[in-house]
This record gives structure tokens, C-alpha cells and sequence, in this order.
């Protein structure tokens, strides 16, 4: 079965650093995905990570360890619009996805 | 290209009705998918389309929801007698699927339909 674990809600400060974990177990395995959703909104894509370590991208930073079945997601030098839901999702079989719940980050000033 | 759309983007209806959403893809995309998202979870997969064929159905799609994707371009998902329990989001997203051009199968979603079933 596919299962995909995050933490529900987290709060941060803006300027501050925030790290979203997420850990999976899933057939087939295709590589770890994360997406923003805003309120209200369409998810969009943020990173993906199919070898291990860490990629880095802006503000924004992703890290996989495959073997631990472990991921996060790394916001740095927060800003209020980054108050949204952050979505893992693992990449299965055929490069398709399996989401999990989503944390809801909010940013405080 | 104006990305995924989705019609209608709000539907309102009654337990018992049939409802029918459309889904427009990103013109050169070959992979289509449905999701159903409920409030405070993460988008569940229904159902996706390598174009006109329908390649996987989630456990979660009862035999009242049915998709189609007749030329390969658009598709519908249609839902008969609703229940209150079908009252959602409703996202679609389209990607090259595993190619050159996109490696990774970026999911690209649309706005989404919200069905609220009274």
C-alpha cells in the first residue's frame, strides 16, 4: 500500500528558516515530489528529487534520503505569501503520484 | 498556452442528480489525470488517461463515476446519483508523462471544480 506521513500544521516566523518532513512507504517508487497549494487554489510544483542529497532551488530546498524513506522540504528567509499548504508526494510506478495530507504552513510576522 | 481548465468551476446540485465535469488539458500533454480533494487533505487520485486510454482506476472511483477522454485531448468525469459524500474539489492535471521533455512527469493541475451536493 501506499502511505505518505506529514505534519498537519506548522507555524513560523517570517525571515526565519522552516523544514517540512515527510516520510513515505510506497511500491515502486519513483521519486519524491513537493507542491504549494494556496487556499482555495491548484497545487504547483515546487521540487523533485529522485537520487539522493539535496537540491536547491531559490528560497526553496528539497532533500531525499531514499533508504530512510524520508524527505523534506527547507523554506528559507520567509515571507508572509509563503503561508500555503505544502504537499508531498511520492512518484509511483509510472511517474504518476500519491499525495499525502499536506502541511499547512502559516507565517507570522 | 493558457494551461489546464476546468469547467464548471463550481457546481451545486442535489442528492440523486447527475453531474458532469470537463477537464482541458495543456494542448501537447499526453497524460490526464482526476483528483478529488477534500478540506485539509491532500488530492486523491481517481483515475488517468495515456491519451484516450484509460490506463489506472483508483479504488476510491465507485462504479457511479465514470471518465472519458474520447479523442485524447479533453475529458469528463461524470459522477450519477451524488451523494452528500462526493461533496469535494475535483482537480485535474495533465503532464508529458516520462519523455525528454519532462523527465519527471511534472503534474501541471487546473482550478479545480467544486461540487457541493445538498
Amino acid at each position: 500500500g501506499q502511505n505518505i506521513d506529514q505534519p498537519t500544521e506548522m507555524t513560523a516566523t517570517e525571515g526565519a528558516i522552516v523544514q517540512i518532513n515527510c516520510t513515505y512507504q510506497t511500491s515502486g517508487f519513483n521519486g519524491l515530489f513537493w507542491y504549494q497549494q494556496h487556499a482555495g487554489e491548484a497545487p504547483t510544483f515546487l521540487s523533485y528529487n529522485v537520487l539522493d542529497g539535496l537540491e536547491e532551488k531559490g528560497r526553496f530546498s528539497s532533500f531525499l534520503s531514499r533508504s530512510k524513506g524520508y524527505s523534506y522540504l527547507l523554506l528559507k528567509e520567509l515571507q508572509m505569501k509563503d503561508s500555503a499548504s505544502y504537499l508531498c508526494a511520492a512518484g509511483v510506478h509510472n511517474n504518476d503520484m500519491r499525495f499525502g495530507a499536506g502541511t499547512r504552513l502559516t507565517v507570522k510576522p | 498556452d493558457t494551461g489546464v481548465s476546468q469547467d464548471p468551476r463550481h457546481k451545486i446540485t442535489k442528492r440523486g442528480q447527475n453531474v458532469t465535469f470537463r477537464c482541458d488539458p495543456i494542448s501537447e500533454h499526453n497524460r490526464l489525470y482526476w483528483y478529488r480533494q477534500t478540506l485539509g487533505q491532500g488530492p486523491e487520485f481517481l483515475t488517468y488517461f495515456q491519451n484516450e486510454a484509460q490506463l489506472e482506476k483508483s479504488r476510491l472511483l465507485s462504479d457511479r463515476f465514470s471518465a472519458e477522454r474520447p479523442k485524447g485531448s479533453f475529458s469528463t468525469l461524470e459522477i450519477q446519483r451524488t451523494e452528500q459524500g462526493d461533496s469535494a474539489m475535483y482537480l485535474c492535471a495533465s503532464s508529458f508523462g516520462a519523455s525528454g521533455r519532462s523527465p519527471y512527469n511534472e503534474q501541471f493541475f487546473g482550478p479545480g471544480t467544486r461540487l457541493t451536493v445538498l
